[in-house]
């Protein structure tokens, strides 16, 4: 399946680490990227190529993959964090773009 | 520092076509891909297509060949996604977002996003 697969909801308090799952079986072959959506905004690529963090994002920002699941780990969450997440890979050669369902990330 | 400036929400009619734009400024036009994604109202997000703002090619989804237009202008630095044959289903926020990679060939990871233009299609 080329699907993506995301837990429809995390929650966690202010200061304690937030992790997102995001299963694919083509995630072993592709990168992964991550992207947070605040309410009434455009998305905001934070992690690229499984663990690389574009200038501007916040350190407590991490990705990590291992097998058919990638991780987008946010450490120290703030209530600022507070948003959507999504995952996306792509089969660049067949333009072939794939999204997440999205995870809604609460910080209580 | 780049940006990318789409053009206002539209109410359309079922069965009419919407033409949206992005202008994009902060950097070179055609250096970068454009790419186009929808957002359906409390749904995720969905790829439509690509276009490459130097030589004007493009590629589709699946979806949407057939009734998706990508074009471009490079005296104004714009591009534009028109999207025909119009359902209530179309109706969703549509963004244009820039390609991270530099060059000739696209990364498929999108590191700049226009705010995003509402299409309400309804009768």
């Amino acid at each position: 399946s080329y699907e993506l697969t995301q837990p429809p909801s995390v929650s966690v308090s202010p200061g304690q680490t937030a992790k997102i799952t995001c299963s694919g079986d083509e995630l072993p072959k592709q990168y992964a990227h991550w992207y947070q959506q605040k309410p009434g905004q455009a998305p905001v690529l934070v992690i690229y190529k499984d663990r690389e963090r574009p200038s501007g994002i916040p350190e407590r920002f991490s990705g990590s993959s291992s097998g058919t699941t990638v991780t987008l780990t946010i450490s120290g969450v703030q209530a600022e964090d507070e948003a959507d997440y999504y995952c996306q890979y792509a089969y660049s050669i067949a333009s072939f773009v794939v999204f997440g369902g999205g995870t809604k990330l609460t910080v209580l | 520092q780049v940006q990318l400036v789409q053009s206002g929400a539209e109410v359309k009619n079922p069965g009419a076509a919407v033409k949206v734009s992005c202008k994009a400024s902060g950097y070179t036009f055609t250096n970068y891909y454009i790419h186009w994604v929808r957002q359906a109202p409390g749904q995720g997000l969905e790829w439509m297509g690509i276009i490459n703002p130097s030589g004007g090619s493009t590629t589709y989804a699946q979806k949407f060949q057939g009734r998706v237009t990508m074009t471009r202008d490079t005296s104004t630095s714009t591009v534009y996604m028109e999207l025909s044959s119009l359902t209530s289903e179309d109706t969703a926020v549509y963004y244009c977002a820039r390609d991270r990679i530099v060059g000739t060939t696209p990364g498929y990871v999108f590191d700049y996003w226009g705010q995003g233009t509402l299409v309400t299609v309804s009768s």
